[in-house]
Order: C-alpha cells, then sequence, then structure tokens
C-alpha cells in the first residue's frame, strides 16, 4: 500500500525556517517524480515545486522561487522542502504527492495519482 | 504565469448533470485533470488525461476536453458527490503545475 506521511509543520515567525518532511513507503520511491502541493486556510490547492527521481531537476512556482527548496533522499525514501524567510501567505497546509508522468499520444502528461494528508505550517507572529 | 480558470459555484438537484468547466491556454496541448476534495480530507483523483476514469471512481464522472476548455461532467449527481473539484494542468513547457481556482459542487 502506498503510503505519503508529512511531517515538521507548525507555527513559526515571519521571516524563519522550516523544513518539511515526507516518509514514502510502498512503492519504489526512487522511480518517481515528486511533488508538494500547499492549501492555504480556505482557500483552492497550489502546486509549490517538484524533484525528477535523481534529484537533477527541480521546478518551483514563482512565489517560492529563491526562499524554498525541495530535495530527496533516496536511500531515505524521503522526500523534503526546506522553507526558508517564511511570509504570512505561506500558511497553509503542505501535501506530499507522489507524481506520474505519462506520454499518451505524443503527449506528455503529468498529474498526482497518492497524496499525504498534510502537515500545517503557520506562520505568525 | 499561467492559470486555469473554473466558476467558484456550481448548484444541481440530486439526479441531475452537473458540469463544472475548466479553461487555459495551454489545454488544447496538454492534458487536463480533474480532483475531488471533500471537507479535511485530501484531494481524490477522479478524471486523468481529460476523459479516463481511475479505477474505484464511479461510472457517473466523465470528462471531456476541446480547444481551451476542459469540463467535468457528473451524470445523476448524488448527495455524496458535493465537494470541492479541481482541475489540474502544467503550462506549457510542461515544468510548472498549475490547479485551476476550484468550484464548490453543492447537491441539494
Amino acid at each position: 500500500e502506498v503510503q505519503l506521511v508529512e511531517s515538521g509543520g507548525g507555527l513559526v515567525q515571519p521571516g524563519g525556517s522550516l523544513r518539511l518532511s515526507c516518509a514514502a513507503s510502498g512503492f519504489t520511491f526512487s522511480s518517481y517524480w515528486m511533488s508538494w502541493v500547499r492549501q492555504a486556510p480556505g482557500k483552492g490547492l497550489e502546486w509549490v515545486a517538484n524533484i525528477k527521481q535523481d534529484g537533477s531537476e527541480k521546478y518551483y512556482v514563482d512565489s517560492v522561487k529563491g526562499r524554498f527548496t525541495i530535495s530527496r533522499d533516496n536511500a531515505k525514501n524521503s522526500l523534503y522542502l526546506q522553507m526558508n524567510s517564511l511570509r504570512a501567505e505561506d500558511t497553509a497546509v503542505y501535501y506530499c504527492a507522489r507524481q506520474r508522468i505519462t506520454m499518451v499520444r505524443g503527449v506528455i502528461g503529468s498529474y498526482f495519482d497518492y497524496w499525504g494528508q498534510g502537515t500545517l505550517v503557520t506562520v505568525s507572529s | 504565469s499561467y492559470e486555469l480558470t473554473q466558476p467558484p459555484s456550481v448548484s444541481v438537484s440530486p439526479g441531475q448533470t452537473a458540469r463544472i468547466t475548466c479553461s487555459g491556454d495551454a489545454l488544447p496541448k496538454k492534458y487536463a485533470y480533474w480532483y475531488q476534495q471533500k471537507s479535511g480530507q485530501a484531494p481524490v483523483l477522479v478524471i486523468y488525461e481529460d476523459s479516463k476514469r481511475p479505477s474505484g471512481i464511479p461510472e457517473r464522472f466523465s470528462g471531456s476536453s476541446s480547444g481551451t476548455m476542459a469540463t467535468l461532467t457528473i451524470s445523476g449527481a448524488q448527495v455524496e458527490d458535493e465537494a470541492d473539484y479541481y482541475c489540474y494542468s502544467t503550462d506549457s513547457s510542461g515544468n510548472h503545475g498549475v490547479f485551476g481556482g476550484g468550484t464548490k459542487l453543492t447537491v441539494l
């Protein structure tokens, strides 16, 4: 059974840092792209960042570029999100998600097939 | 930055057909995916690659895409289908994901 379990959320002051972790099990972690998706209280979903199987490619939403760093440790089946210079608008539930990349009729598709339950990050003084 | 646009809300009576749209300039060349999210829960994939249904998703859920618009259709909507629905796709580069703003479906 595929399981993704996030940890590391909590209350942090504006300008502070936090590191989120996601422990993966039930599948070959090193074979999949992985992503972080967040959801501010009462708001919609927002894709934050993703990372290739070997960590050689990483992409970010513009609003976190230069502040957040996604990484992974395939030996530990773990995904991370280092968040620096946190702002009030970063307050959200952060989900870890397994990403599927497909090629169908010449079109590359990308989506999330498994999600964790999320960890809440609150940025407030 | 790239955006996907959804109506904020859709309301139908039980047994009626609900249609939720998602528009985006890259949709003619990129697949659309649909997620259902119930209160306090993680999202669940209900449609992938425009029109395919994952195993375990009821047949009343279907999807289509034409030009710059993708549509999620729930034929014979049930009370248990009340949820927020999000479309998802990528920008033209394929490197950046984007969700639509979400549509709250009310069935009553």
